[in-house]
């Protein structure tokens, strides 16, 4: 089966770090464009960043410079790793999978969200 | 890196059809035809409805179409259910960005 499961996220205080994982079954990884994607409580979806199958990464200009997305293949697992956390980063997140070809920009497969908090 | 624009909130009684717009620009919409839309539920992932601006995924009922004019693309939903109760967000490829619309809340009557 085709899933995606994410993990790691908690309670965390502003200014402090914390690393998101997404296991892949039933594809691998590192032959798709992957992406995060959040939601802040009761808002609407923002996307966060994206490693293309090549290695090139990108990022939403809210969280550039802070974040870092990456893969591990023998893991097939996806990660982000989140430093210098605001309150503004509060939000569920999610990683997803770009399907059908690689910048086709469809998000075909997506994990059930973990929840960040940052707060004091 | 500006969010697409959608209704915040459309409604239809069953049976109806409604129409859900998505405004962008020149540099998103307009330029790509990889316009997707995304259905999601209270507290469940989205999930992928349309992509490519017009083409349904497997297992997506044949009611739910997709089109785009110029820098706005739509969701139309035909034969409502009181299942497509939910929230709907289009999204746009940007070259090396991907942008989200607000999310227009579908309600049915």
């Amino acid at each position: 089966e085709v899933q995606l499961v994410e993990s790691g996220g908690g309670l965390v205080q502003p200014g402090g770090s914390l690393r998101l994982s997404c296991a892949a079954s039933g594809f691998t990884v590192s032959s798709n464009y992957m992406s995060w994607v959040r939601q802040a409580p009761g808002k609407g979806l923002e996307w966060v960043s994206v490693i293309y199958s090549g290695g090139s990464t990108y990022y939403a200009d809210s969280v550039k410079g802070r974040f870092t997305i990456s893969r591990h293949n023998s893991k097939n697992t996806l990660y982000l790793q989140m430093n210098s956390l605001r309150a503004e980063d509060t939000a569920v997140y999610y990683c997803a999978r770009v399907g059908y070809y690689d910048s086709s920009g469809a998000f075909d497969i997506w994990g059930q969200g973990t929840m960040v908090t940052v707060s004091s | 890196q500006s969010a697409l624009t959608q209704p915040a909130s459309v409604s239809g009684s069953p049976g109806q059809s409604i129409t859900i717009s998505c405004t962008g620009t020149s540099s998103d919409v307009g330029s790509y035809n990889l316009v997707s839309w995304y259905q999601q539920h209270p507290g469940k992932a989205p999930k992928l409805m349309i992509y490519e601006g017009s083409k349904r995924p497997s297992g997506v009922s044949n009611r739910f179409s997709g089109s785009k004019s110029g820098n706005t693309a739509s969701l139309t939903i035909s034969g409502l259910q009181a299942e497509d109760e939910a929230d709907y967000y289009c999204c746009s490829y940007a070259g090396s960005s991907t942008m989200f619309g607000g999310g227009t809340q579908l309600t049915v009557l």
